[in-house]
């Protein structure tokens, strides 16, 4: 069974600063790969997925992602954070029948 | 636009009520999903359905049961409901996609947010 460890419960990043969100993955078949935001009182929104080809992906808001079958991660990445970045986000696998799995998510935390 | 709907923002139950949670999507998926969204533990998924009348149990199913009649409708049931199910409830689908055309996202409702007393 696939599973998604995310191993930062909390971040916190200066508005400006890069960010980088940690995710590790376990599944035997080529993993599809997710990254969920929720901003405060919101529902989830899709940033980027990655499925084949190209290892960096990119998505809406800035964010990119890498994939690294050696390292059995999909990190997500923005270069430098708005305030309206600050919200919880969610990395997500799946199989190819779509019974996607989440991870336990990132708070993150902009500060001025 | 595309959109899955769950019956109510918040609930509030007593102890020992049969609770039922709604969700209708309109995308024609295949999949439907129910999760249970608690701070510090992610989404933990309670039930998947990938047909009608299909069901599969998730990794926390105790305390709940599903039912999936029709393609866009997927109810999540607390049988009899506790105070630790006190949480926000997450419905989504996703479509079903094998082989090298794969693509598919899940997609969310708003959540409903059940406190039982």
């Amino acid at each position: 069974a696939q599973s998604v460890t995310q191993p930062d419960i909390h971040i916190t990043v200066s508005e400006g600063a890069s960010l980088e969100l940690r995710c590790n993955y376990s599944y035997g078949a080529t993993p599809y790969l997710f990254w969920y935001v929720q901003s405060p009182g919101q529902g989830l929104q899709l940033l980027l997925k990655y499925f084949s080809g190209d290892t960096l992906v990119q998505g809406i808001k800035g964010f990119e992602a890498e994939f690294k079958r050696s390292q059995s991660s999909f990190n997500l990445r923005k270069p430098s954070v708005h305030w309206s970045d600050a919200a919880e986000y969610f990395c997500a696998v799946t199989d190819s029948w779509g019974k996607f799995q989440f991870g336990a998510g990132t708070q993150v935390v902009v500060t001025p | 636009d595309v959109k899955v709907t769950q019956s109510s923002r918040y609930l509030v139950k007593r102890t020992g009520e049969k609770v039922f949670l709604e969700c209708v999507q309109d995308m024609d998926h295949e999949n439907m999903f129910w999760y249970r969204q608690d701070p510090g533990l992610g989404l933990r998924l309670i039930y998947f359905s990938y047909d009608v009348k299909m069901k599969e149990k998730g990794d926390i199913p105790e305390g709940y049961s599903v039912s999936r009649e029709k393609k866009e409708r997927f109810s999540l049931i607390l049988e009899s409901a506790s105070t630790n199910q006190t949480s926000m409830y997450l419905c989504a689908s996703s479509t079903q996609q094998g082989g090298l055309r794969f693509d598919t996202e899940a997609f969310f409702g708003q959540g409903t947010r059940l406190t039982v007393v």
